[in-house]
């Protein structure tokens, strides 16, 4: 069984750097095909897109955020670390990474529960 | 980037009818595109995926058809748990897009 679970502090000021932690069970991010991604949904509004990393180390990134993001990995531990410079309310939203591999279509399944951050002074 | 564009926005339908879900790209993605069904409080699960694929353990009434640009999720006769907001998703070019949402409401 898969499961994700995003973590990280709920409130940061802005200017300061958000540092969100997805840890998982249930698969190997060094197999072949495997990526975990990220996806933020502001209170009321719709998913959007961050980052996605690859087994092999490879990279993409929304082209708006491209500059405030950074992917890491841990496969020993199991754990993606995304992190996003500059905080800004209008980045408060929910939190999501979700498995993506060859056995789902190359698709996001499953999510993690998500973790809301809230951006304010 | 690829826009997608979902209508309607909010569906009013009662249990037991059929919803009919639309998903249109600003330019073609193949068969990449995906529904997610998301409830309130939940994170957003897999429905369908390349198009017409049901994810796993996803009932028969959810069906996706589609390629290029157009793409319809139908939902043939509408549960109780079915009220909820479906988004999708296109894979076909980086960034990957989500659409704005199709709220299907009790009416």
């Amino acid at each position: 069984q898969i499961t994700l679970k995003e973590s990280g502090p709920t409130l940061v000021k802005p200017t300061q750097t958000l540092t969100l932690t997805c840890t998982f069970s249930g698969f190997s991010l060094s197999a072949s095909g495997v990526g975990v991604g990220w996806i933020r949904q502001p209170p009321g509004e719709a998913l959007e897109w961050l980052a996605l990393i690859y087994w092999n180390d490879d990279k993409r990134y929304s082209p708006s955020l491209k500059s405030r993001l950074t992917l890491s990995k841990d496969t020993s531990k199991k754990q993606v670390v995304l992190t996003m410079t500059n905080m800004d309310p209008v980045d408060t939203a929910t939190y999501y990474c979700a498995h993506s591999s060859a056995t789902r279509n190359n698709w996001f399944d499953p999510w993690g529960q998500g973790t809301l951050v809230t951006v304010s002074s | 980037e690829i826009v997608l564009t979902q209508s309607p926005g909010t569906l009013s339908l009662s249990p037991g009818e059929r919803a009919t879900l639309s998903c249109r790209a600003s330019q073609s993605v193949g068969s990449y595109l995906a529904w997610y069904q998301q409830k309130p409080g939940q994170a957003p699960r897999l429905l369908i995926d390349d198009a017409s694929n049901r994810a796993t353990g996803i009932p028969a009434r959810f069906s996706g058809s589609g390629s290029g640009t157009d793409f319809t999720l139908i939902i043939s006769s509408l549960e109780p748990e079915d009220f909820a907001v479906y988004y999708c998703q296109q894979r076909s070019n980086w960034p990957f897009t989500f659409g704005p949402g199709t709220k299907v409401e009790i009416k």
